[in-house]
């Protein structure tokens, strides 16, 4: 199975301020079709989990574009380019390019 | 809108049986690989299972292979998990997902597994 390691576990923010989530997968996550099966979710308290990022890249409808995704091969970051009070929760990168789908152990953002 | 709802959780007994349903509506539920996803109390995130948009093609997690069946009824826009021989471990919020990327979830449904 792939192993999906999330650095830092917990995250305190000022808003306004830039964040950073790293994720490091056990193996490339890029495929044969140039695609790169990496997402990212977030989920906030009490809630579901919601889908932000698909694809290593793609914002998700609805999603603010203050959440970007980037990376390449086994190494992806997830950059919140100025947080807001509404972005707490805890962050979970997933990948999919393989069964088992297997996710991040997930990162627990609040605000200062 | 797409909505999800997960109904069957419950209280069960170690090696017991549930099953789960997940009726959806606001997409065409017949183009969709459809998941299931559970969250233990405190824990994070865990994929269980997914199905193919015909049925044809079933995944399992390993922890779950020979217990859990997962199924769907596309005429019913229906999504179902056959839980069997039932474990503590097994105790969770069990999501139901749109897609094979888990694009919507629904609210879940908590599975105890206890004596």
């Amino acid at each position: 199975d792939i192993v999906m390691t999330q650095t830092p576990l917990s995250l305190s923010v000022t808003p306004g301020q830039p964040a950073s989530i790293s994720c490091k997968s056990s193996q490339s996550l890029l495929h044969s079709d140039g695609k790169t099966y990496l997402y990212w979710y977030l989920q906030k308290s009490g809630q579901s989990p919601q889908l932000l990022i698909y694809e290593l890249s793609n914002r998700f409808s609805g999603v603010p574009d203050r959440f970007s995704g980037s990376g390449s091969g086994t190494d992806f970051t997830l950059t919140i380019s100025r947080v807001e009070a509404e972005d707490v929760g805890v962050y979970y990168c997933m990948q999919s390019i393989q069964v088992p789908q297997t996710f991040g152990q997930g990162t627990k953002v609040e605000i200062k | 809108e797409v909505q999800l709802v997960e109904s069957g959780g419950g209280l069960v007994q170690p090696g017991g049986s549930l099953r789960l349903s997940c009726a959806a509506s606001g997409f065409t539920f017949s183009s969709y690989w459809m998941s299931w996803v559970r969250q233990a109390p405190g824990k994070g995130l865990e994929w269980v299972a997914n199905i193919k948009q015909d049925g044809s093609e079933k995944y399992y997690v390993d922890s779950v292979k020979g217990r859990f069946t997962i199924s769907r009824d596309n005429a019913k826009n229906s999504l179902y998990l056959q839980m069997n021989s039932l474990r503590a471990e097994d105790t969770a919020v069990y999501y139901c997902a749109e897609g094979y990327f888990f694009d919507s979830w629904g609210q879940g449904t908590l599975v105890t597994v206890s004596s």
